[in-house]
């Protein structure tokens, strides 16, 4: 069956990098575009970021433009999230989700990152 | 990019009905029609209820459904059950963004 399984969570300080991984299986990968969702605990979802499923498109939300980037490894059927200059506000639950008809069809459980000195 | 304005709570006993609004502006859920919903219980993954307003996976029951006026979505669901308790977010396609609704957490009394 489709399944996501998130990784590279963890424990960084302000203004830290951590590069986190999603590895897809129980479907076509290459032809699936993605997103990243986040959630801090007891708030809500929030969209991260999407990229189209060739890689032409990369979307950001604001909150990490510029900081986040976005990829994927076709060949490894794995999605990334580069997360570079991170603060607090970044801490939270990580999702990465298959994008379909502009929704999120399958979810992974997530991975944590801690943001903290 | 603000966030979907959703209740945070609503309640209701088995065999009821329940609706949950989800409103936001006309950017994103008034200009498309790309609401969709989803069910989430803590620390699993989050699992897609309604999509397109009103369009439902298969699989999910057809107790589930959606609508939109607006700039204002719904998803209602009939029959309550037990395990319907848990958290329920909306979603809406913005135009090279998606924004989510706060969660609304729903009580089965």
């Amino acid at each position: 069956q489709m399944q996501l399984v998130e990784s590279g969570g963890g424990v960084v300080q302000p203004g830290g990098s951590l590069r986190l991984s999603c590895e897809a299986s129980g479907f076509t990968f290459f032809s699936t575009a993605m997103h990243w969702v986040r959630q801090v605990p007891g708030k809500g979802l929030e969209w991260v970021s999407f990229i189209q499923f060739d890689g032409s498109f990369k979307w950001y939300a604001d909150t990490v433009k510029g900081r986040f980037t976005i990829s994927r490894d076709d060949s490894k059927n794995t999605l990334y999230l580069q997360m570079n200059n991170l603060t607090a506000e970044d801490g939270a639950l990580y999702y990465c989700a298959t994008a379909i008809n502009y929704y999120m069809e399958v979810w992974g459980r997530g991975t944590t990152v801690t943001v903290s000195s | 990019q603000s966030a979907l304005t959703q209740p945070a709570s609503v309640s209701g006993s088995p065999g009821q009905s329940i609706t949950i609004s989800c409103t936001g502006t006309s950017s994103d859920v008034g200009n498309f029609d790309f609401v969709s919903w989803y069910q989430h219980h803590p620390g699993k993954a989050p699992k897609v209820l309604i999509y397109r307003v009103n369009e439902r996976p298969s699989g999910v029951s057809n107790r589930f459904s959606g609508s939109k006026s607006g700039n204002t979505a719904s998803l209602t669901i009939s029959g309550l059950q037990t395990e319907d308790e848990g958290d329920y977010f909306c979603c809406s396609y913005g135009g090279r963004l998606w924004v989510f609704g706060g969660g609304t957490k729903l009580t089965v009394l």
